[in-house]
Order: C-alpha cells, then sequence, then structure tokens
C-alpha cells in the first residue's frame, strides 16, 4: 500500500542548476497538489491539479512549473534554482475534486538544499 | 483571505497525560472544514481529525478530541493519555467547502511528551 510516492527524498543543488521532483500515487486519486514547507510558516501552496490535464497556481508558484503527467503522477520542475527555494517539498493527493473537505494524503517529503 | 493561528509553537506532556492545542482561524464563510495533521519525524503528513463547520457535535477519533467553537472561530485539538508516539508537529488547518479553494494551513506547533 504505497500511497503517495516522492523522489528523490533528498537533493542539493548548486544556485542555477534545474531539476524535477517526482510524485506518484496509486490511490486513483483526483487531485494533486505540491506544497513547501519551511520553518515557522506551515505548507503553502505551490502548484495543483485538479484533475488530469488541469494545473493551477498556488499561494507560492513563481520559480516553479509542474506537469500532470496522468492521472498518477505529478512532477514538479525548477528551471533555474534559487537558495530561496531551499525547503521541504511534499506532494499529497485527494480522492474526489480539489475541494478542501477533502482530507489529504501525503508522501514523505523531499529535502532541497540549494547552495 | 482566510488566516490560521496556532498561537503555541511548543508544548510538552507528561506521558499519559492530556494536552490541549490551541487553533483559531479567520473567515466570512459559514461551511467549511477543518482539520488537525500530525507530522512526525518521520516528516509524513497524518490526517489526525476533521471536523464539518455544519456540525455542533466535536469530533473524536480514539484519543484525539476536538473542541470546536464555531462563533468564536476556535478548533483546539485534546490529546487524552498522552502517549511517546505523540510527539509531533501538529498542524492545524482550514478550507472552505465550496469550488476549488484550497487548505490553508497554520505554523503548527511541536508537542513533546515527558516520559
Amino acid at each position: 500500500n504505497a500511497g503517495v510516492t516522492q523522489t528523490p527524498k533528498f537533493q542539493v543543488l548548486k544556485t542555477g542548476q534545474s531539476m524535477t521532483l517526482q510524485c506518484a500515487q496509486d490511490m486513483n486519486h483526483n487531485s494533486m497538489y505540491w506544497y513547501r514547507q519551511d520553518p515557522g510558516m506551515g505548507l503553502r501552496l505551490i502548484y495543483y491539479s485538479a484533475s488530469e490535464g488541469t494545473t493551477d497556481k498556488g499561494e507560492v508558484p513563481n520559480g516553479y512549473n509542474v506537469s500532470r503527467l496522468n492521472k498518477r503522477e505529478f512532477s514538479l520542475r525548477l528551471e533555474s534554482a534559487a537558495p530561496s527555494q531551499t525547503s521541504v517539498y511534499f506532494c499529497a493527493s485527494t480522492r474526489g475534486g480539489a475541494r478542501s473537505n477533502q482530507p489529504q494524503h501525503f508522501g514523505d517529503g523531499t529535502r532541497l538544499s540549494i547552495l | 483571505a482566510q488566516t490560521v493561528t496556532q498561537s503555541q509553537p511548543e508544548m510538552s506532556v507528561q506521558e499519559a497525560e492530556t494536552v490541549t492545542l490551541s487553533c483559531t482561524y479567520d473567515t466570512s464563510e459559514s461551511d467549511y472544514y477543518l482539520f488537525w495533521y500530525k507530522q512526525p519525524p518521520s516528516r509524513q503528513m497524518i490526517l489526525v481529525i476533521r471536523q464539518e463547520a455544519y456540525k455542533q457535535q466535536n469530533a473524536t477519533e480514539n484519543r484525539f478530541s476536538v473542541n470546536f467553537q464555531k462563533a468564536a472561530k476556535s478548533f483546539s485539538l485534546k490529546i487524552s493519555d498522552s502517549q511517546l508516539g505523540d510527539a509531533a508537529m501538529y498542524f492545524c488547518a482550514y478550507g472552505p467547502n465550496f469550488g476549488n479553494e484550497k487548505l490553508t494551513f497554520g505554523t503548527g506547533t511541536r508537542l513533546t511528551i515527558i516520559p
């Protein structure tokens, strides 16, 4: 019972490098989300996908792009990494549409450091 | 915009005792959901309990219960018979029950269990 799987778990990048964070869920959920978690700030929504083929900006989308490759997978890309993007990134999914009454299922997170 | 405030950055409780974590929120909506999520050192976010605003009865899940005061916009979490495994960051979250509005998270309370 994998749930939401994120890869990698840890990554160190240099400023200006690019990388893609991968997320996959095996629960046949429609909606998927990317958050970042910073000390003292809780979780902030970067992007979300209400259903396959759609994506929308969240609270802090600048510097990121996303792709909803299929119903299972939702990737987050940093085109040119900046130190301000050092954070822990979480992917989540919900069964229904992108309604906030749905409990979210989270992955284990990716700790990303930008030097 | 909605806000969620957790005014206790850290709390501690003796094992087997009861502890209450506070959460207040600001909204003009009447129909919404509230959540408590737990984040243990393993980093994964786990749903603890959910409350629907139109239900007056406080939600309960085993040792976890909430005190939902809608007029006061307060949503506290009570943990009874605290166990070592309860040690974690606890996040309160608010979500309006319409459209595609997303969850708003508080900044978290770190709970320490004293053996």
